[in-house]
């Protein structure tokens, strides 16, 4: 079976500070993970993902996550703040089988203060 | 282009009503997917069309029904809901292949039961 846990229901930085967010798995066969933000009142939009290749993964909005499989991790850092970066984040793992299906993460509140 | 529809946004319906949720999608995708979301939450899986037929049902209730008319449409019809079933749901989509394994997802609309 597969699973997501993401630490930390709220993280709250200033503005123009690091940013970090934590998602481990646990996956029985090589994970294909994503992350996906959620702005208020609005649907899902991909910020990156990882199937394979290259460990560390770049994606929009000055967003990369680095696929560790000695630690089951997938963390997603972005190295500056800004206000518009204030969103619901959810880390998502998929095996892409038959199913397709995506499990998702509990979700990190991400708080951006001025 | 990258986009999911969904129609409409916004729903009020009574417990005695039939309404329905549609979504579109001219990607070629062949995987569809609804998704329900309570607030605070991640989203969570409750039908998964392939190639057009129903492949995977999450013991979801008989008040939701699923239609997949052709490869672009997916429909959700609701009858006989209660207040606890207001949400936003959520479409999605896909390509069946490993290589182009992303699901997109639209914004959703907002269901609320009366």
């Amino acid at each position: 079976a597969q699973s997501v846990t993401q630490l930390g229901s709220h993280v709250s930085v200033s503005e123009g500070a690091l940013v970090l967010l934590r998602c481990n798995y646990s996956s029985s066969v090589p994970p294909y993970l994503f992350w996906y933000v959620q702005y208020p009142n609005q649907g899902l939009q991909l910020l990156l993902k990882y199937t394979t290749g290259a460990t560390l993964v770049k994606g929009i909005n000055g967003f990369e996550a680095e696929f560790k499989k000695s630690e089951t991790s997938f963390h997603l850092t972005k190295p500056s703040a800004h206000m518009s970066d204030a969103a619901e984040y959810f880390c998502a793992v998929s095996r892409m089988d038959s199913s397709y299906k995506l499990i998702f993460g509990s979700g990190t509140r991400l708080l951006v203060r001025p | 282009d990258t986009e999911v529809t969904q129609t409409p946004k916004h729903l009020v319906m009574g417990m005695t009503n039939k309404k329905s949720l549609k979504c579109e999608q001219h990607m070629g995708h062949r995987a569809m997917y609804w998704y329900k979301q309570k607030a605070k939450k991640p989203p969570e899986l409750m039908f998964v069309y392939s190639y057009e037929k129903l492949s995977i049902n999450e013991s979801v209730p008989s008040r939701f029904s699923p239609e997949c008319p052709n490869s672009s449409l997916l429909n959700l019809h609701l009858h006989a809901l209660q207040p606890e079933d207001s949400a936003l749901y959520l479409c999605a989509s896909a390509f069946r292949d490993r290589e182009r394994n992303t699901i997109y997802f639209g914004e959703g609309s907002w269901l609320t039961v009366v």
